[in-house]
């Protein structure tokens, strides 16, 4: 069985361009989550989907960031424009019951 | 206070020894509980799942909890020097799952 699927793996761009991620989870896994980790700390919650719905995004900065998952399968997660404080790691991460399994993420890294 | 802690580390112990890891969380209604353990560059990867108070052992790791002291451990018996990593504790409550910041672990040869 796939695990959840990220990509891209790195990217690097200039502060105030806009950047994209997606994530595909494991197939059947309804909840969806977008965390950011930074370094020497885990990953913090950005927004979770339950199928299509965002349930809880109290923690995404709404005012760059934005995420969408259309039809219920796969994510995309969006900041325009970018600030240097968002250097981090994004990683998506998929459940079916409680058990949540991670993408490998992605390592963004602002100039 | 921070809704999942860890002790930060760095733990160092040598091979052989067991490592003992420990997490206290504040939602008291909390109801289930993981260990997650993560490389350098590498995602986290689920280890250890443990629901109900007691002990709960799978090959050479044992999660322990306790829900009245809101305290959940792991530990590694036997410690190899691959077993060298971050540990992550992890608290869910109806899919919001929150974590710690990680306990560093090294095993020294």
């Amino acid at each position: 069985e796939a695990g959840v699927v990220q990509s891209p793996r790195y990217k690097i761009i200039e502060k105030k361009q806009p950047v994209a991620f997606w994530c595909n989870p494991i197939s059947g896994h309804n909840t969806l989550y977008w965390y950011l980790q930074n370094l020497g700390q885990g990953p913090e919650l950005l927004i979770r989907y339950e199928n299509e719905e965002a349930v809880d995004d109290s923690q995404l900065p709404k005012d760059r960031f934005s995420a969408e998952r259309l039809k219920g399968v796969d994510s995309t997660l969006k900041i325009q424009p970018a600030e240097l404080g968002d250097s981090a790691v994004y990683l998506c991460a998929s459940t079916q019951g409680d058990e949540q399994f991670f993408g490998p993420g992605t390592r963004l890294t602002v100039l | 206070q921070k809704e999942v802690e860890q002790n930060s580390g760095p733990l160092s112990v040598p091979e052989g020894a067991i490592a003992s890891l420990n997490c206290t969380y504040s939602d008291r209604v909390s109801q289930s509980f993981f260990w997650y353990r993560q490389y350098s560059g590498k995602s986290p990867e689920l280890i250890m799942s443990i629901y109900s108070n007691g002990d709960k052992e799978d090959g050479r790791f044992t999660a322990q909890l306790n829900k009245a002291s809101q305290y959940v451990s792991l530990l590694i018996r036997d410690s190899q020097p691959s077993d060298s990593a971050t540990y992550l504790c992890a608290v869910n409550n109806n899919n919001d799952m929150r974590f710690g910041a990680g306990t560093r672990l090294t095993v020294k040869p």
